[in-house]
């Protein structure tokens, strides 16, 4: 079963504050990904990681910061969130040694910024 | 560019009927092809997956999907639903080395399973 954790599942916050969205994986895997789900549409990737110390932009351009210090931690964050972030962050993880990238997903954080 | 489109937005479908949930890929190297489902206020949990051999996949809550590569398909299936299959389903495909091999997402199809 895969184990990937996610704090806060949700979270409501004003303008302009800072927040940092939590994701941790107890699979070891080096690959860790960061999407967004706006509802009834697909999930856009945001951000991914290789492993420690790699960080890389996904498709879809996002205010959003990520670093990866840990294998098993992920950290995304809003330096000062506004009302377009509101949406639903998915982390998921993938073992590099599957190279078809079957990925475990954590449960989300509902973000909504008022 | 790997890409999928699901075609149906909403399936409503009553309890105990079959369903097809569509999806068409697009893909010029080979593909790896997933389906997720997505429960409410949930994350995403995989349902099965097309690798390579057989075209017909059996997944997990009694789903099976079948990989057509000359019509560039992979459905999914169940032969009879139930009120907890009610959920949001994705089909993906591996995407490309420049994007760290992400996996990229249809728009969902939401399935409405009613007594």
């Amino acid at each position: 079963e895969a184990d990937i954790y996610q704090t806060p599942r949700y979270l409501v916050i004003g303008t302009g504050k800072k927040i940092t969205l939590e994701c941790s994986q107890t699979m070891g895997h080096d690959k860790m990904y960061w999407y967004q789900q706006d509802p009834g549409m697909e999930l856009h990737l945001i951000h991914y990681s290789y492993g420690v110390n790699s960080t890389e932009k996904g498709d879809l351009s996002s205010e959003s910061t990520v670093s990866r210090i840990r294998t098993e931690h992920f950290p995304l964050t809003l330096e000062s969130a506004r009302p377009s972030h509101t949406s639903q962050y998915l982390c998921a993880s993938s073992d590099p040694a599957s190279h078809y990238n079957e990925q475990f997903f954590g449960p989300g954080t509902r973000l909504t910024v008022l | 560019a790997q890409s999928v489109t699901q075609l149906d937005s909403q399936v409503p479908v009553f309890e105990e009927a079959p369903v097809e949930l569509r999806c068409n890929y697009s893909s010029s190297v080979s593909v790896y092809l997933f389906w997720y489902v997505q429960y409410p206020n949930q994350g995403l949990q995989l349902l099965l997956k097309y690798l390579s051999g057989s075209t017909l996949v059996k997944g997990i809550n009694g789903f099976e999907a079948e990989f057509n590569k000359s019509q560039t398909s992979f459905h999914l299936r169940k032969p009879s639903v139930h009120i907890s299959d009610t959920a949001e389903y994705f089909c993906a495909v591996s995407g490309a080395i420049n994007s760290g091999y992400a996996l990229n997402f249809g728009k969902g199809t939401s399935l409405l399973v009613t007594p």
